[in-house]
């Protein structure tokens, strides 16, 4: 089955840094990748829709300044957490979907982000 | 406004006890279906999916329905155990194409103690 890899799977860093999280498609190539944001006990938020090779479309709400989204591969997208604050500190997942919408059912496993 | 209702919100039972979970949906047009099971701190498993022409899909004690003409659809565990203690959500897709996004409910958290 498609594999969706996300990394790192934790990460803490200091408020005013910034923090890089990529998420891979490993046998299958992603033309559309999700982000989400999950807060504790909340369903999954999503906050932006990148296609490769094209700039990603934000959710209402989301600073696209803030969380940058590269999709540069048919299999890599990056999201940076740019000057991150304590309240940016949550759960941020990634999925991805090939031209068929057949893989978009695979998550990557998380990433953890706490700033302080 | 498409939207996903998931109940129960929560819901605790003995090991080995069945449950129904439900969703109830209005996303229009509807493409598919899915459950998905996510522990604490991962990222969310695919159990079932299935599409407008789909009744019922297993998964080993996992058993999804849809009506969708009701728009409804329920998630049945058998002999429960341990590890189903999650976080189930259902999520309904539109077709492919377009601005295609998909709509999360809120899920279920199960509790199963021993």
């Amino acid at each position: 089955g498609a594999v969706v890899s996300q990394h790192p799977s934790r990460v803490i860093c200091k408020s005013g840094t910034s923090v890089k999280i990529e998420c891979r498609s490993l046998d299958f190539q992603a033309t559309t990748m999700f982000w989400y944001r999950q807060f504790p006990k909340q369903s999954l938020m999503l906050m932006a829709t990148s296609n490769e090779g094209s700039k990603a479309t934000y959710e209402q709400g989301v600073e696209k300044d803030k969380f940058l989204i590269n999709h540069a591969s048919l299999t890599l997208s990056t999201l940076t957490v740019t000057s991150a604050h304590p309240e940016d500190s949550s759960f941020y997942i990634c999925s991805a979907r090939d031209y068929y919408g057949y893989t978009e059912a695979f998550f990557g496993q998380g990433t953890r982000l706490t700033v302080v | 406004k498409n939207q996903v209702e998931q109940s129960p919100q929560s819901l605790i039972i003995l090991e080995g006890k069945n449950c129904t979970l439900q969703c109830n949906y209005t996303v229009s047009p509807f493409s598919n279906l899915r459950w998905y099971k996510q522990d604490t701190g991962r990222g969310p498993v695919s159990l079932t999916i299935m599409t407008f022409s789909e009744n019922t899909k297993s998964n080993g004690r996992y058993t999804a329905t849809l009506d969708a003409d009701t728009k409804q659809s329920s998630l049945h565990i058998t002999a429960s155990q341990l590890s189903d203690s999650a976080s189930y959500i259902c999520v309904v897709s539109p077709p492919s194409g377009g601005s295609y996004i998909p709509t999360f409910g809120r899920g279920t958290s199960l509790i199963v103690h021993p």
